[in-house]
């Protein structure tokens, strides 16, 4: 079974300058997250999608950060503009729907550095 | 609102001893799930362990195995015959139950393991 697919795995842009990163989830896992890892901490939950709807974006810099997930499938992060502190690991993660609570599993990550 | 706190920031041991990660969680909660995760130097986070809190019995795999005490709101990790490969950060989580389901990390344990 194929894993948690990200892309890029690196990017380097200018402050104010906008990105946006891309997740492919299991294949069949309902609900998609994408996190936060600034260097030396752990992750930060951004938001989490029950298929195509938003669950919790509640700490997601909603000025700057925007997020989809259309065909409650692959997912879209965007940030515009950036900052030096959005220097960080973004990482998605995905998770089954029905039943008791499901692991969620993680991709590579996207490695962010904004100069 | 949940914590979860590792004090231990870094460890060195050499291969084939023993270490224990100590982690500490925070909740008012009575029903909650626990987990490891290993990030190696790639990145991305592999999932060890889920443990719920209704189940205290420890567990083993392999050279890995798990301390769940409630009564000290602990969740400790030991590696047995630490080997080389086992350098990487360790996180613990908690997450609640409910519908949100959002992990909340510790800032994690650097275990590097000398030959």
């Amino acid at each position: 079974e194929a894993g948690v697919a990200q892309s890029p795995r690196y990017k380097i842009i200018e402050k104010r300058q906008s990105v946006a990163f891309w997740c492919n989830p299991i294949s069949g896992h309902a609900t998609l997250y994408w996190y936060q890892q600034i260097l030396g901490q752990g992750p930060k939950l951004l938001i989490q999608f029950q298929n195509n709807g938003v669950v919790d974006d509640s700490q997601l810099p909603k000025d700057r950060f925007s997020a989809e997930r259309l065909k409650g499938v692959d997912s879209t992060l965007k940030i515009q503009p950036a900052k030096l502190e959005d220097s960080a690991v973004y990482l998605c993660a995905s998770s089954q729907l029905k039943g008791s609570l499901k692991t969620q599993y993680f991709g590579p990550g996207t490695r962010l550095l904004v100069l | 609102a949940q914590k979860v706190t590792q004090a231990q920031t870094e460890i060195s041991v050499v291969e084939k001893e023993d270490v224990t990660l100590d982690c500490v969680y925070e909740t008012r909660d009575t029903t909650y799930y626990l987990f490891w995760y290993k990030q190696p130097p790639s990145g991305e986070l592999v999932f060890l362990i889920r443990r719920n809190s209704f189940d205290e019995q420890n567990e083993i795999s392999g050279r890995y195995s798990w301390n769940f005490q409630k009564s000290t709101s602990s969740f400790n990790f030991t590696i047995t015959a630490s080997q080389v490969v086992d350098s990487a950060v360790y996180f613990c989580a908690l997450c609640l139950s409910g519908s949100a389901r959002q992990l909340t990390f510790g800032s994690g344990t650097q275990l590097t393991v000398l030959p």
